[in-house]
């Protein structure tokens, strides 16, 4: 079992350019995350699906977008890419049945850089 | 707005025991979490708490006391493997996860 794999490990990327960040569990978790991890700041929820069929905004959504088609996939597309988007970037997932049993459980995380 | 607040590094001594505060202010309460994440890596779930009092678990424990909005993390024991950040989180009233930037634990020999 593999938990959650994210895809790339890292990129550079070009200012302006499109790109998709890839995340896929096993655990067959109903909810899903993405979050963006700065120095000297906590992580930061950028969008989120609480089941298949659904997402939702985040505290910092803007200049991202997410499609949950399946439990499995929760790529987050960045349609246009700015220095400012250069992060360390985690999915995770949760079972969402509330108290201790929503603990979430994070991919390996994908390194960006946007020159 | 909702706040959480750790200090930002500490050094302790291999087997020595550590505490690593955090205090919080959220819109809402429903659990506070630890996480630990080593450099390069992603968060790993250590604790969860969400009545007052001690939760232990080997060597880790994990206080909560919601009336003061605050919490502690304590490490016994300390090993070199233990250096790691620490990452205080508590799940608001939308049950979003609120993140603090984390405490840099530095082991010495």
């Amino acid at each position: 079992i593999a938990g959650i794999t994210q895809a790339p490990t890292s990129q550079i990327l070009a200012a302006g350019r499109r790109m998709t960040l890839r995340c896929t569990q096993d655990m067959r978790h109903n909810a899903m995350y993405w979050y963006r991890q700065d120095l000297g700041l906590g992580l930061r929820l950028i969008h989120y699906s609480n089941t298949a069929g659904t997402t939702g905004k985040g505290e910092v959504p803007d200049g991202y977008s997410v499609s949950r088609a399946n439990t499995d996939d929760f790529p987050l597309t960045l349609a246009s890419a700015v220095p400012s988007q250069t992060s360390v970037y985690f999915c995770a997932s949760s079972d969402s049945g509330g108290g201790a049993a929503d603990t979430q459980y994070f991919g390996p995380g994908t390194r960006l850089t946007v020159l | 707005g909702q706040n959480i607040d750790q200090p930002t590094e500490m050094t302790a001594t291999e087997g020595a025991i550590v505490q690593i505060n955090c205090t919080y202010q959220t819109s809402g309460f429903n659990g506070l979490f630890w996480y630990q994440q080593h450099a390069g890596e992603a968060p790993t779930f250590l604790s969860y708490n969400v009545l007052d009092g001690l939760e232990e678990k080997g060597r880790f424990s994990s206080f909560l006391s919601r009336s003061k909005g605050y919490s502690y993390l304590l490490l016994k024991e300390l090993q070199m493997k233990d250096s790691a950040s620490y990452l205080c989180a508590v799940r608001d009233s939308n049950y979003q996860l609120i993140w603090g930037a984390g405490t840099k634990l530095i082991i010495k020999p």
